[in-house]
C-alpha cells in the first residue's frame, strides 16, 4: 500500500519550453501532496505543498509563476516548469500524505523525475 | 525555521557490523521524526519513524531512538547487509496549517562492504 507514481521518469527539453510532471497516489487518496527538488548528492528541498482544490503554498524563494502546481484531485498533482532553463535541471520528487489508518504524518514518495534542460 | 543536522555524511561498515546515524533538530515544535532510505536515482523510501511521545522504536534490524530534551535522534542498523547500502535521510516534522511540514537532514551515504 501507499504507492506514489510519477511520470515521466526522465525528460529532456529545450530551453524556453514548458514541462509537466505528474504525481499520482495509486492506492490511497492523498489529502496533501508535496513537491521537492533535489540536487546531486544533496538533500531534498521542499518547493511547495498543495491540497486538493486549493492553491499551492510555496516555500520562500520558489517562484510560483515558474513552478505551476495543480492538485486537481485526491490522487493527482501536477508540476509544470514553465519557460525552463538549464538551471532548472534537477531531480524533482513528489510525495503524498493521507494514508487511511495511519496517523496522517507519513509522507510517501514517488520515484522522482529527472529533468534536463538543454 | 527548523534546522536538521545529520552525521556522519559518509559511513563505511563491514557486512554484519552495526551502523549508527545521528541527527539533531532545533525546533521544539517538531513532533514526528521519519527516516528515509534513498537508492541511486530513486525516490526516498520511509523505513522507520518515531513520534515525539515515544523514546525508542524497533523494527527487525532497524531501531530509532529519540531524546526530546536534547533534540537528538538516531538510527541504528544491526547486522548490516550489502543491500543496506544507500543514502539515509533523517527528518523532523511539525504541524504547519493542515499538514505536517518535513525538514530533511543532509544525508548519510552508507556503504556496507561484503
Amino acid at each position: 500500500g501507499a504507492v506514489v507514481s510519477q511520470h515521466p521518469s526522465r525528460v529532456i527539453c529545450k530551453s524556453g519550453t514548458s514541462v509537466k510532471i505528474e504525481c499520482r497516489s495509486l492506492d490511497f487518496q492523498a489529502t496533501t501532496m508535496f513537491w521537492y527538488r533535489q540536487f546531486p548528492k544533496k538533500s531534498l528541498m521542499l518547493m511547495a505543498t498543495s491540497n486538493e482544490g486549493s492553491k499551492a503554498t510555496y516555500e520562500q524563494g520558489v517562484e510560483k509563476d515558474k513552478f505551476l502546481i495543480n492538485h486537481a484531485s485526491l490522487t493527482l498533482s501536477t508540476l509544470t516548469v514553465t519557460s525552463a532553463h538549464p538551471e532548472d535541471s534537477s531531480f524533482y520528487i513528489c510525495s503524498a500524505s493521507g494514508v487511511p489508518g495511519a496517523h496522517g504524518y507519513e509522507q510517501y514518495f514517488g520515484p522522482g523525475t529527472r529533468l534536463t534542460v538543454t | 525555521g527548523e534546522n536538521v543536522e545529520q552525521h556522519p555524511s559518509t559511513l563505511s561498515v563491514q557486512e554484519g557490523d552495526s551502523a549508527v546515524i545521528k541527527c539533531t533538530y532545533s525546533d521544539s515544535a517538531s513532533n514526528y521524526f521519519p527516516w528515509y532510505k534513498q537508492e541511486l536515482g530513486k525516490g526516498p523510501q520511509l523505513i522507520i519513524d518515531i513520534r515525539s511521545n515515544v523514546g525508542e522504536k524497533k523494527d527487525q534490524r532497524i531501531a530509532v531512538t529519540l531524546n526530546k530534551t536534547a533534540k537528538h535522534f538516531s538510527l541504528h542498523i544491526t547486522e548490516t547487509q550489502p543491500e543496506d547500502s544507500a543514502v539515509y535521510f533523517c527528518a523532523a516534522s511539525k504541524k504547519a496549517g493542515g499538514y505536517q511540514k518535513v525538514t530533511f537532514g543532509t544525508g548519510t551515504k552508507l556503504q556496507v562492504i561484503p
